[in-house]
């Protein structure tokens, strides 16, 4: 079976673009999550879907936001992008919202911005 | 607000010797407990979890921890590493009430010497 696949696996963009990055979850996982982690830091938690719902939200500006799609895919979407968002972005899935539910990660897309 | 405090950023042992890797949480709610391993340039793994019940949780690839409610502590062990157990190793904590998201720990590295 396929795990949590995220595309693209490596990024290089430049200050105040825009970048999309995608995440497939594993066959009938319905929720996603994404968090960021930095070069020597534990990932930090950005956002939660479930059901195409937005079910939780990290202290990350409003230049950040994601979306679910009906197949259960996610989109996360950074805007205006500064140096400091140069990080290891993860995508996380499980069966359901919670927590309880264990998570299963993906790769992670690498994200540099110059 | 939860945090996760791993105390030992790096931890070099033999082959073969024990190991604890320790952990510290902050919380003042009921809280689900994960130990997570990443392997270089791979995502997350889970190694084990504490939902309820049993304190001592027993994990994958020969890993335990024990859930000290009073120490707010649910440090790692392995009897024997090997060479194969180098990796990054995150501690983390999820709000019962609110599951949503994963706290992690900042990560202790695991050096394993010959």
């Amino acid at each position: 079976d396929a795990g949590v696949t995220q595309s693209p696996t490596h990024l290089i963009k430049t200050r105040g673009q825009h970048v999309t990055l995608r995440c497939s979850p594993i066959s009938g996982h319905k929720s996603v999550s994404w968090y960021q982690q930095v070069l020597g830091q534990g990932p930090q938690f950005i956002f939660q879907y479930y059901e195409k719902e937005e079910r939780g939200r990290g202290n990350f500006p409003d230049r950040f936001s994601a979306r679910q799609f009906p197949n259960y895919s996610s989109e996360l979407n950074v805007n205006a992008l500064l140096l400091g968002d140069s990080a290891l972005y993860l995508c996380a899935s499980s069966l359901q919202g919670s927590t309880y539910n264990e998570q299963f990660f993906g790769p992670g897309t690498r994200l540099t911005v110059l | 607000a939860q945090s996760v405090t791993q105390l030992d950023s790096q931890v070099p042992v033999f082959e073969e010797a024990p190991v604890e890797l320790r952990c510290n949480y902050s919380s003042s709610v009921s809280v689900y407990l994960f130990w997570y391993v990443q392997y270089p340039n791979q995502g997350l793994q889970l190694l084990l979890k504490y939902l309820s019940g049993s304190t001592l949780v027993k994990g994958i690839n020969g890993f335990e921890a024990e859930f000290n409610k009073s120490q707010t502590s649910f440090h790692l062990r392995k009897p024997s590493v090997h060479i194969s157990d180098t990796a990054e190793y995150f501690c983390a904590v999820s709000d019962k009430s609110r599951d949503d998201k994963i706290i992690f720990g900042k990560g202790t590295r695991l050096h394993i010497l010959p």
